[in-house]
């Protein structure tokens, strides 16, 4: 079984000082990890996602993840928050056909 | 492209009634999924479909049925709507195996069961 955690329900930033999303996983094998961002009334919006390779994953909008497997851990980043970066963010873990979504932080960017 | 496209966007239904979710890409995707959202729980998934004319059962199932006679196109039914399946529900599609590849999400359909 496989199983994603993201400890914060809520994350708040001020506008220009860069963010942490957490997230936790438990997986057996190599792990296959997303990051998704939901917007207020849509659908989720794919960021990025590890598979192999490089620890730190560059991914859409100035994000980025870091891969910490003796941590079990694939943070999302941003150097320096938008106000337009507030929604709901999504962790999730792949099996071979399937997502598996933790239960999401709604990051909030004062202006 | 339209991407993923969800009809209708909303919809109150009373228990017991039934309908039916109508999820189309034109991505010419293999794989389609049924989510839904419940605050609090993320996203789980409900069915699946690694293509035209197959079906496989998710993480919550139960009192939901699923076709896809075309590979566009993926229903959703409600035989028999319970307060329980109020939620937001969510059609996605994926180029391969979903475990993978990124899924491409349709903006919702928000159903109310009184």
């Amino acid at each position: 079984a496989q199983s994603v955690a993201q400890p914060e329900d809520q994350v708040n930033v001020a506008e220009g000082n860069p963010l942490t999303v957490k997230c936790t996983y438990s997986v057996s094998g190599n792990p296959y990890l997303f990051w998704y961002v939901q917007y207020p009334n849509r659908g989720l919006q794919f960021l990025l996602k590890y598979i192999t390779g490089d620890n730190l994953v560059k991914g859409s909008y100035g994000f980025e993840a870091e891969f910490n497997k003796s941590q079990t851990s694939f943070h999302l980043k941003k150097p320096s928050a938008l106000v337009s970066d507030s929604a709901l963010y999504f962790c999730a873990s792949g099996s071979a056909r399937q997502l598996t979504f933790g239960s999401g932080t709604q990051l909030t960017v004062l202006p | 492209n339209a991407g993923v496209t969800q009809t209708p966007k909303f919809r109150v239904l009373k228990t017991g009634q039934s309908m039916t979710l109508l999820c189309a890409q034109d991505m010419n995707h293999e794989y389609m999924y049924w989510y839904r959202q419940d605050p609090g729980m993320g996203l789980r998934l409900i069915h699946y479909s690694v293509g035209e004319g197959t079906t496989a059962k998710g993480e919550v199932p139960d009192g939901y049925n699923v076709s896809r006679l075309k590979k566009q196109n993926f229903l959703l039914g409600l035989e028999s709507a319970a307060p329980s399946q109020t939620s937001v529900y969510f059609c996605a599609s994926s180029q391969g195996q979903g475990g993978t590849y990124e899924q491409y999400f349709g903006p919702g359909t928000r159903l109310t069961v009184t």
